[in-house]
């Protein structure tokens, strides 16, 4: 079937805006995650879910980022009053199990400018 | 804490020169290793994977084996085509679920 989905691909938000993301996985994955990426960086971890569940979100950078995935599948991130130092790529990955050697399957990201 | 170093800088090599590109990890316990790829315009896809010390993971031409002494997991190909300029990302995970801890990755380029 598809891959996993994110939308929008391209965000402009004003400094002090709200965004809203959203990742669609593959059907049926457990899993999911979703992980910043700053410019000339690798993915940072910032939360994951196991169905419904957020099991983990020691890595969201304060507590203006929220992330939900209310019925097990669809999932989004928000984040309140938009800073500068959140412009970076989120991406959302999603997989079959949660075990520590399963492949996970990303999605081609939200790159969010914040001016 | 779990972590993972690559090379610094970007790699630009002719086609069918041989590529390694470096990659040393720190965890506790016992982390499964990883290379992601990230071609142009596309995400992030898994390209190889080792799950204990002496495994060597292989996909496309692609090798990197796991070696718990030197804590690194070094990705190896024999003769680099144009096709394989891409970023090329270390990975690890170590906390019981499928959770990533990556590198900065690195920026190949395969010149004709």
């Amino acid at each position: 079937g598809a891959g996993v989905s994110q939308s929008p691909r391209y965000k402009v938000a004003k400094r002090g805006q709200d965004v809203a993301l959203r990742c669609d996985p593959i059907s049926g994955h457990v899993s999911l995650f979703w992980y910043q990426q700053a410019l000339g960086q690798g993915p940072e971890f910032l939360t994951y879910f196991q169905n419904e569940a957020q099991l983990d979100k020691s890595g969201l950078p304060s507590d203006r980022f929220f992330a939900e995935r209310p019925e097990g599948s669809v999932s989004t991130l928000k984040i309140q009053r938009t800073q500068q130092e959140d412009s970076a790529v989120y991406l959302c990955a999603s997989s079959l199990w949660q075990g520590q050697n399963t492949e996970a399957f990303f999605g081609q990201g939200t790159r969010l400018t914040v001016v | 804490g779990n972590s993972v170093t690559q090379m610094e800088g970007p790699v630009t090599l002719s086609e069918e020169a041989f590529l390694t590109i470096n990659c040393t990890y720190t965890a506790t316990g016992y982390p499964s290793l990883f290379w992601y790829v990230q071609y142009p315009g596309e995400g992030l896809q898994l390209l190889l994977k080792a799950t204990k010390a002496d495994d060597k993971g292989s996909n496309k031409g692609f090798e990197a084996t796991y070696r718990k002494e030197t804590t690194s997991f070094h990705l190896e190909k024999g003769s680099v085509q144009v096709s394989d300029s891409a970023v090329y990302f270390c990975a690890l995970s170590a906390w019981g679920n499928n959770r990533l801890a990556f590198g900065k990755g690195n920026q190949v380029v395969v010149i004709p």
